[in-house]
């Protein structure tokens, strides 16, 4: 099993572009959850999923947009993006609200 | 914000046990206390996690005092591979929760030949 997979590893946008990060998960978990990590800090919860078809707002929800159109895929937009989000993405899945949350290798973007 | 209070970095002999202390004083009684590390800005990883038993797996134990206000993750023979940011989180753990995890800045051990 991969586990969870993030796509792309890298990427630098210019402020204003948009972009849109995948998270895939072949565990069958019904949760899923974005967070970003800056310098030094630890994770936030940018937004979360408890099932296909649903999503919900985290602590930093500003500024993206998400879809969980697939039980096993959580995408995470960038409608315009801006330097404060230069920051790495965490993706993570797990079977319930309680379970361990298993983690993929992070997104390092760069808004310039 | 966190609801735990860490030592912002420790240092371990190679072999040696490594004992991570964590203060979480306003613990509530249906909230327990979870373990992950992060290894070199990768994602971060299960450890282990308890409510007020002790508890051990694979990869490190866990006390809980009685009071539940603190707790020390303990590995039993750090090896170099260990070297990572311990954080320890407090967490409701009942179904239904949206399961976030709140993470503080954690504790960077550093595990030394």
């Amino acid at each position: 099993n991969a586990g969870v997979t993030q796509t792309p590893k890298f990427r630098v946008l210019k402020t204003g572009q948009s972009m849109t990060l995948l998270c895939a998960q072949d565990m069958n978990h019904e949760y899923m959850y974005w967070y970003r990590q800056d310098p030094g800090m630890g994770l936030r919860l940018i937004h979360y999923s408890v099932g296909e078809g649903t999503t919900a707002k985290g602590e930093v929800p500003d500024g993206y947009n998400v879809s969980r159109l697939k039980k096993q895929n959580f995408l995470l937009g960038l409608e315009s993006a801006a330097p404060s989000q230069t920051s790495v993405y965490f993706c993570a899945s797990s079977q319930t609200g309680y379970n361990e949350q298993f983690f993929g290798p992070g997104t390092r973007l760069t808004v310039l | 914000d966190a609801k735990t209070t860490q030592p912002t970095s420790m240092d371990c002999a190679e072999g040696r046990a490594a004992n991570l202390p964590c203060n979480h004083s306003t613990i509530s009684g249906n909230e327990y206390v979870y373990w992950y590390r992060q290894i070199h800005s990768q994602g971060p990883q299960y450890i282990i996690h308890g409510l007020k038993n002790n508890e051990t797996n694979e990869m490190a134990s866990l006390i809980i005092t009685e009071d539940r206000k603190s707790s020390t993750l303990i590995l039993p023979h750090a090896t170099l591979r260990d070297t990572a940011v311990y954080y320890c989180i407090v967490r409701v753990y009942y179904g239904g929760s949206q399961g976030n995890l709140i993470f503080g800045k954690g504790t960077k051990l550093s595990v030394k030949p």
